[in-house]
Formats: C-alpha cells, structure tokens, sequence
C-alpha cells in the first residue's frame, strides 16, 4: 500500500540556520503531496502542498518540490526561526486509488530552534 | 466560521467505558475523516465518510464506531474503552476533489 517515510527527528537548528526535512513516498497512482506543521498543544495546519511532478510548492518560506523520478517532497527553509519550532508531517493523497481521498502521513518530525 | 470543532478537548476514562466524540464542521464539507495520533506513528486514519449517511473503515477501526447522520457533524464512539486507546484524537474535513484536509484541534484521550 501507499506510504510515506521521514527523516527522523528530533532536528535541533540555531536560529538563522538552513533546513532541511526528508520525505520520500511510495504510491500506486499519482498522489498529491502536502507537507502539514503541528504548533504544541495545537492541531494540523496545511503548509503547503504539491499536486503534479515537478510543482512546487510554498509558504511562509518553506518550500519543497513534488520530484517523481526520486519519489520525494523535502522541505526546505533558508533561514528558520524560533517561532519555527513544531512538529512537522509529510503526507500523501491519492484521489483516484484511494477511496474517500484520505491522507497517508508519515512519522513525523519534531524541530527545535534555539535563539 | 469557527471551521472544524471538536468535544470534548480532554478525557480521562476507565477500562471498559464507553463515551462519544463529536466533530462538527460549518464549511459545508462533503469529506470527514477520524484520525489518531500515537507517538512516533504519526496520523493514522480510524473512519472516514464521504457524505451524510455514509462512513468507511480506515487503517485502525477496530474498538470504534462512528455515525454520519447529519452532513456537519462526525461522531466517534467507543463501546469499552481499552489502555491501547490512550491517544490523542483528531477530525478533519474536505470539501472535494484536491481540495486541503482542515483539522480541528483535537481530544486528549486517557484510557486507565
């Protein structure tokens, strides 16, 4: 069955620093793929999503690319802040094998960003 | 618009008792969605619906129950709640096709 796979956290980064999250996938079809953040003690938030090979997909400077030929989407931020820290979930959704168009989330990564 | 909802925020139940957990939503959405998060496991689906009087076993249905009967509103039952239940519980909702999952803010579930 489908399913998706992160890099395992927790990720500690200073203010300012360069990240990047690991998220690769396997599906039957041609899934959408979404990246979602979770604040503590909050629910899921979309960040952003991609639905074809070669999208891009952006928001409040994370960025990440739907790459086909490597079955990936990492997450990308240039320059991550404090207010960055969360918990952090790939997924996919494949709306024509996958009856009802749920999401297949991966483990999920928990990133900490120190002043 | 108060978006997706859910009640109770926090339970703490014993062994083998039963209580319902509602989700409602005011954008009309077709799509609602049953999901528990563990620890290291990420979001695993438990239901789904795609309309009003409809619903669909997930990943992990077994120990739940849910009901459709009113097209905002998703009810999550557990008939005798068990340990393996401690989780935190989250609802979302769809409108259609590609369209995003928007998640409400969850319940906090306790199982002794």
């Amino acid at each position: 069955g489908d399913s998706v796979t992160q890099m395992e956290g927790p990720v500690t980064l200073s203010e300012e620093a360069f990240l990047t999250i690991n998220c690769t996938y396997t599906a039957t079809g041609y899934p959408s793929l979404f990246w979602y953040v979770q604040y503590p003690g909050e629910g899921l938030q979309l960040l952003l999503k991609a639905t074809k090979a070669d999208d891009k997909g952006s928001n409040k400077g994370f960025e990440a690319t739907y790459r086909k030929e490597t079955t990936s989407f990492h997450l990308e931020k240039g320059s991550v802040q404090v207010s960055d820290s969360a918990v952090y979930f790939c997924a996919l959704s494949d709306m024509i094998y996958n009856q009802g168009g749920k999401l297949i989330f991966g483990q999920g990564t928990e990133l900490s960003v120190k002043p | 618009n108060a978006g997706v909802t859910q009640t109770p925020k926090f339970r703490v139940l014993k062994t083998g008792q039963s209580m319902t957990l509602l989700c409602a939503q005011d954008m009309n959405h077709e799509y609602m969605y049953w999901y528990r998060q563990d620890p290291g496991m990420g979001l695993r689906l438990i239901h789904y619906s795609v309309g009003e009087g409809t619903t669909a076993k997930g990943e992990v249905p077994d120990g739940y129950n849910v009901s459709r009967l009113k097209k905002q509103n998703f009810l999550l039952g557990l008939e005798s709640a068990a340990p393996s239940q401690t989780s935190v519980y989250f609802c979302a909702s769809r409108g259609g096709e590609g369209e995003t999952q928007y998640f409400g803010p969850g319940t906090r579930l306790l199982v002794l």
